[in-house]
């Protein structure tokens, strides 16, 4: 069974500071891995979809990479901005034809100005 | 495109009583998905329809939980009877099919005195 883990599970920064969330999994076997971005009451919203067969996706001031044999994954976050405070989950999609996404319980992450 | 659209966005209701969740997933998606989100859980797939018949229920609970999609365009969960541990919030997604990513709604926060 997939597990996902993030670390930390709670990050507070000063503006401006880069930081760096982690996620790992337990299975290597996955077909993608995914971060999203959840605000308070709101739904979840995509920010990177890194295929098994990538190391890396960028946008913008995300930069998010992939180990997929040693089950590990990092959103880096350049520059960081109040904006960016929120929660970011790490969810993995298994191999072949499996459509489930297993999620991690996502690190809350506070940009204080 | 309105997104994925849940009712209500709250509810409050005594232990026993019975409980519908709504979803109106996204013009021309093929796939839907029913989440739950607890802080302890983190988030769960309950169930996954797709072209309206359930493919995977094997999230939901108990048999107290219930999902209907009658067509392409609304989909409900329901708890009957509702139990306080059923409090949190539910969501729901949708996807066109073999799409690499879930477009989620904006949640139901269900409590349950």
């Amino acid at each position: 069974k997939q597990e996902v883990t993030q670390i930390p599970a709670a990050l507070s920064v000063p503006e401006g500071e880069n930081l760096v969330l982690n996620c790992s999994f337990t299975d290597s076997a996955i077909y993608n891995l995914q971060w999203f971005r959840q605000d308070p009451g709101k739904g979840l919203t995509s920010l990177l979809l890194i295929q098994s067969s990538q190391r890396e996706q960028t946008s913008g001031r995300l930069n998010a990479s992939l180990d997929k044999s040693s089950g590990r994954s990092t959103l880096y976050i350049a520059a960081s901005q109040p904006g960016d405070s929120a929660t970011y989950l790490c969810a993995v999609r298994g191999g072949g034809s499996n459509y489930k996404l297993t999620f991690g319980k996502g690190t809350l992450l506070t940009v204080n100005p | 495109d309105a997104g994925v659209i849940q009712s209500p966005r709250h509810e409050v209701t005594e232990m026993g009583q019975e409980v519908t969740l709504r979803c109106k997933p996204i013009s021309g998606h093929n796939s839907l998905f029913w989440y739950r989100q607890t802080m302890m859980r983190g988030l769960e797939l309950l169930i996954y329809f797709n072209n309206n018949v359930p493919i995977d229920d094997s999230g939901m609970p108990e048999d107290r939980f219930s999902a209907k999609m009658p067509n392409a365009s609304f989909s409900t969960l329901k708890i009957q009877p509702s139990e306080p541990r059923d409090s949190a919030v539910y969501f729901c997604a949708s996807s066109p099919l073999d799409a690499e990513t879930q477009y989620f709604g904006p949640g139901t926060r269900l409590l349950v005195l």
